[in-house]
């Protein structure tokens, strides 16, 4: 079956612009999570969707959004991007959460770069 | 606040020598821990859980709940285990996040 679907893989973009990016999760799984990895910082969670519901939610702040749609894929937004937000950003699917027997299955990732 | 703690950012061990990798967490509930990998070019991929208490690929872990850790151990390095390892906690109830520590590069010399 086909795996976590991330698009784009690449983006590059200017500071103060905002930016949107999208993950399919495997059929059939109802959670999807996001983290920011970043070398200094490595893997930081950023929020989980369930059901279209905002289950977790990272201590970023307000100008990362995300939301989940009736057909379980989901989108984040980062708006007003600052440098700092250069990272790959990596999407996360599971049939129920973190604790589903093969834990999380996670994509490829988006590396967005901000100029 | 959960925390994991990963003191090694890179670890080279000699072909058919044991490893180790430290994992410390801090969490005050009952948590589950479990361990990533991931192998250059490929995704991050889910190695072992301390629930299952299994063995994959020749790798361990024991849940030291006094120690608050969960090292993760090979007797036998093998060059194919060259890889990016993450200890990965999940605390309170079933439906918490995974929370990351920040990795350690094993390289395996041959």
């Amino acid at each position: 079956k086909a795996g976590v679907t991330q698009t784009p893989r690449y983006l590059i973009k200017t500071r103060g612009q905002q930016v949107t990016l999208s993950c399919s999760p495997i059929s059939g799984h109802r959670s999807v999570s996001w983290y920011q990895q970043t070398p200094g910082q490595g893997l930081q969670f950023l929020f989980e969707y369930f059901s279209e519901t905002q289950r977790n939610k990272g201590n970023f702040p307000g100008r990362f959004s995300g939301r989940q749609f009736s057909n379980s894929r989901s989108e984040m937004n980062v708006s007003t991007l600052e440098l700092g937000d250069s990272a790959l950003y990596l999407c996360a699917s599971s049939p129920t959460g973190a604790r589903a027997n093969y834990g999380y299955t996670f994509g490829s990732g988006t590396r967005l770069t901000v100029v | 606040a959960q925390r994991v703690t990963q003191p090694e950012k890179l670890l080279s061990v000699f072909k058919g020598a044991p490893v180790e990798l430290k994992c410390n967490y801090s969490y005050s509930g009952s948590p589950e821990l479990f361990w990533y990998v991931q192998y250059s070019r490929q995704r991050l991929q889910l190695l072992l859980r301390h629930i299952s208490r299994e063995s994959i690929k020749g790798f361990t872990a024991d849940l030291n709940k006094g120690e608050t850790s969960f090292h993760l151990k090979k007797p036998f390095a093998q060059e194919e285990d060259s890889a990016m390892y993450y200890c990965a906690l999940s605390g309170g109830s079933g439906n918490t996040p995974l929370v990351f520590g920040k990795g350690t590069r094993l390289s395996v010399i041959a």
